[in-house]
């Protein structure tokens, strides 16, 4: 089955630790990206990629990391999370960049920040 | 001002009601893409469209370039059909806006 999937899918943490969401895709996409949904300020992109060690900053991207080493994985990387990091994390991939090509969005990580 | 404004922010409506969500943009875009957030969270793409209309079941959604809108509108609406609506706008240089989206919420 065609999808994106994401690791872990709620997790709470505490300031400072270190963490990785993953992301895969089992699509051969080259667009992969991140988002964070917040209420009232809707999805915002994080940081996307568009091939393989190609990585790009998004709207938002003060306080993540992100790589691109193989084509179907894009893990986020919070080095030291802090409170304003909660939130509803998606990760998202499509065949290219570009009009005409529809994303696909994995079930989303739930992240509480303490 | 938001570059992507959907209407409206909350809809409750009875089964069986036609239901339009409209979303109105204010860049140049080459893409309107229409997406469905269960309340698990969960999103998924409904249409891509770039002009005319479109549709999908009871689902059609229509887009007027001139006007910088696009209608989402359900038919024989169902408890089902309760869900997020957002609409995300995709710019020239490709990137996507998002709209805040639409709580929609279907009575039996």
């Amino acid at each position: 089955e065609a999808q994106v999937t994401q690791n872990p899918r709620y997790l709470i943490t505490v300031t400072g630790k270190k963490l990785t969401v993953t992301c895969s895709q089992n699509m051969n996409h080259e667009y992969m990206s991140w988002y964070r949904q917040d209420p009232g300020l809707g999805l915002r992109q994080i940081y996307y990629s568009m091939n393989v060690e190609v990585t790009d900053k998004g709207d938002v991207p003060e306080g993540y990391k992100v790589s691109r080493k193989e084509k179907r994985n894009f893990p986020l990387i919070l080095e030291s999370p802090s409170p304003n990091q909660t939130s509803l994390y998606f990760c998202a991939s499509s065949l290219l960049q570009g009009a005409g090509n529809e994303q696909f969005f994995g079930p989303g990580t739930r992240l509480t920040v303490l | 001002k938001n570059e992507v404004e959907q209407s409206p922010q909350n809809l409750t409506a009875q089964e069986g009601e036609f239901i339009t969500i409209n979303c109105s943009y204010s860049v140049g875009i080459s893409a309107l893409h229409w997406l469905q957030q269960h309340p698990g969270g969960g999103i998924v793409s409904l249409f891509m469209l770039s002009s005319g209309k479109k549709k999908h079941g009871r689902l059609i959604a229509t887009i007027n370039i001139q006007e910088k809108h696009s209608s989402l509108h359900i038919t024989a609406s169902h408890p089902r059909d309760s869900a997020v609506y957002i609409c995300a706008a995709r710019n020239r240089d490709d990137k996507i806006i998002f709209g805040k989206g639409t709580r929609l919420h279907i009575l039996p």
